[in-house]
């Protein structure tokens, strides 16, 4: 049981809008910021979105990040058969013991 | 470009060691944060180790700890995972990923090597 909570799959047909959800608490999402991962099918995860809203460079206008409250979520705009994938949320967790490195289960995205 | 290779992964009967390795190119490796994130076959993501940039600080999830030892040599530019006492539910692909900062603590990751397979069969 993943400490952020996704949907496991989503779905979109070329062209449209599609959103990702990631719920979390507030010793996570709540008080870190997120980050999002891509990961094509038999490929390394790629960092898509960090600092809840930040795309790296070569990552197109398409993606989008947003936080409010304990969750996030993740935006793709002009839905594109190459972005087909798995799609993974990740935090910081702040606990007693210290800050630990907590994922979502991630979601599989299709291109219908 | 910023290059990350694993390597050392393979087979291994339950109770045994193995060390990974983790060479790096195209960027100050011992200015950067290093972790360790591995993933079973069909599975999500998780993290195991992260070490600071001077190697003076690590972290281990609850899972590894005991058992899993993260170091660099920041001469050679390369990470190491070695992990003994090594249990089924050790086997996935171990992936090394450059931090976005010196500490550990409240990074990004980015970018990812591509993963090494650690089997743990008899």
């Amino acid at each position: 049981q993943s400490v952020l909570t996704q949907p496991p799959s989503a779905s979109g047909t070329p062209g449209q809008r599609v959103t990702i959800s990631c719920s979390g608490s507030s010793s996570n999402i709540g008080s870190n910021s997120v980050n999002w991962y891509q990961q094509l099918p038999g490929t390394a995860p790629k960092l898509l979105i960090y600092s809840n809203n930040q795309r790296p460079s070569g990552v197109p206008d398409r993606f989008s990040g947003s936080k409010s409250g304990t969750s996030a979520s993740l935006a793709i705009s002009g839905l594109q058969s190459e972005d087909e994938a798995d799609y993974y949320c990740a935090a910081w967790d702040d606990n007693l013991n210290g800050p630990n490195r907590v994922f979502g289960g991630g979601t599989k995205l299709t291109v219908l | 470009e910023v290059q990350l290779v694993e390597s050392g992964g393979g087979l291994v009967q339950p109770g045994g060691s193995l060390r990974l390795s983790c060479s790096t190119s195209g960027f100050g490796f011992s200015s950067y944060a290093m972790h360790w994130v591995r993933q079973a076959a069909g599975k999500g993501l998780e993290y195991v180790s992260g070490i600071s940039s001077d190697g003076g600080s690590t972290y281990y999830a609850d899972s590894v700890k005991g058992r899993f030892t993260t170091s660099r040599a920041n001469s050679k530019n390369t990470l190491y995972l070695q992990m003994s006492s090594l249990r089924p539910e050790d086997t996935a692909v171990y992936y090394c990923v450059k931090g976005s900062g010196t500490t550990w603590r409240y990074n990004w990751f980015d970018p990812w090597g591509q993963g090494t397979l650690v089997t743990v069969s008899s």
